[in-house]
């Protein structure tokens, strides 16, 4: 089983503080890719990554920034936290086998702005 | 601009009888589908995929229809049960080019099936 693992479930942190949320995948998957999920927008990709130290921008990038250094893990960093990046933050991976796009998804972190 | 779209915020159903929720697109690009099922405060879950070469794809008490002329899939729960109550996403991608196998989302639709 895939097994998709992010560093915390839950996060409160004041406005201007820098943020930084952990995603583990045991599968030696060659993607991963960060979405924030917001009641009536659905899933909205940040960024995501096909390759270590490879990144390339989402749909919605502004305020955020990642970082892949080894295949197993990416993280996504809050440069300047503000209220409205209080979500939910769901990471995912897939691989390049097959099709390719299925996407396995950790637990997400809910975070709250104040 | 919204590629893929779920129009039903909610929808209600009585156990045992059939759930229809439906999904539309527009980027003609979009040739691989998927169901994604979420239970508050989980990730979503993998439920069922079709390819763009099938218009059916068949599993247990789920079934996804892909109708590429309307540019339209819907999913079939039958029979429903109380623990399919969750929100459904709808996902699409391109598998050509560059993709990278990048999904493009639905809004999602909240299922609440009644015992």
């Amino acid at each position: 089983d895939v097994k998709v693992t992010q560093s915390s479930r839950y996060l409160v942190k004041r406005t201007g503080e820098k943020v930084f949320l952990e995603c583990v995948q045991d599968m030696d998957h060659e993607n991963m890719f960060w979405y924030r999920q917001d009641p009536g927008l659905g899933l909205r990709l940040i960024y995501f990554s096909y390759d270590v130290k490879m990144k390339e921008k989402g749909d919605i990038p502004e305020g955020y920034s990642v970082s892949r250094e080894k295949k197993e893990r990416f993280s996504l960093i809050l440069e300047s936290a503000s209220t409205n990046q209080t979500s939910m933050y769901l990471c995912a991976s897939s691989s390049n086998a097959g099709f390719g796009v299925t996407q396995y998804f950790g637990p997400g972190t809910r975070l709250l702005v104040l | 601009d919204q590629q893929v779209k779920q129009n039903s915020p909610s929808l209600s159903v009585q156990e045992g009888r059939i759930s229809i929720l439906n999904c539309d697109y527009t980027n003609s690009m979009f040739d691989y589908f998927l169901w994604y099922k979420k239970y508050p405060a989980e990730g979503p879950t993998f439920l069922i995929s079709i390819s763009s070469i099938k218009d059916k794809n068949e599993d247990g008490r789920f079934t996804v229809f892909l109708n590429k002329s309307a540019k339209h899939l819907s999913l079939h729960i039958v029979p429903s049960q109380p623990g399919d109550s969750a929100v459904y996403f709808c996902a699409a991608s391109g598998t050509g080019g560059t993709s990278y196998g990048k999904l493009t989302f639905g809004q999602g639709t909240i299922l609440t099936v009644h015992p």
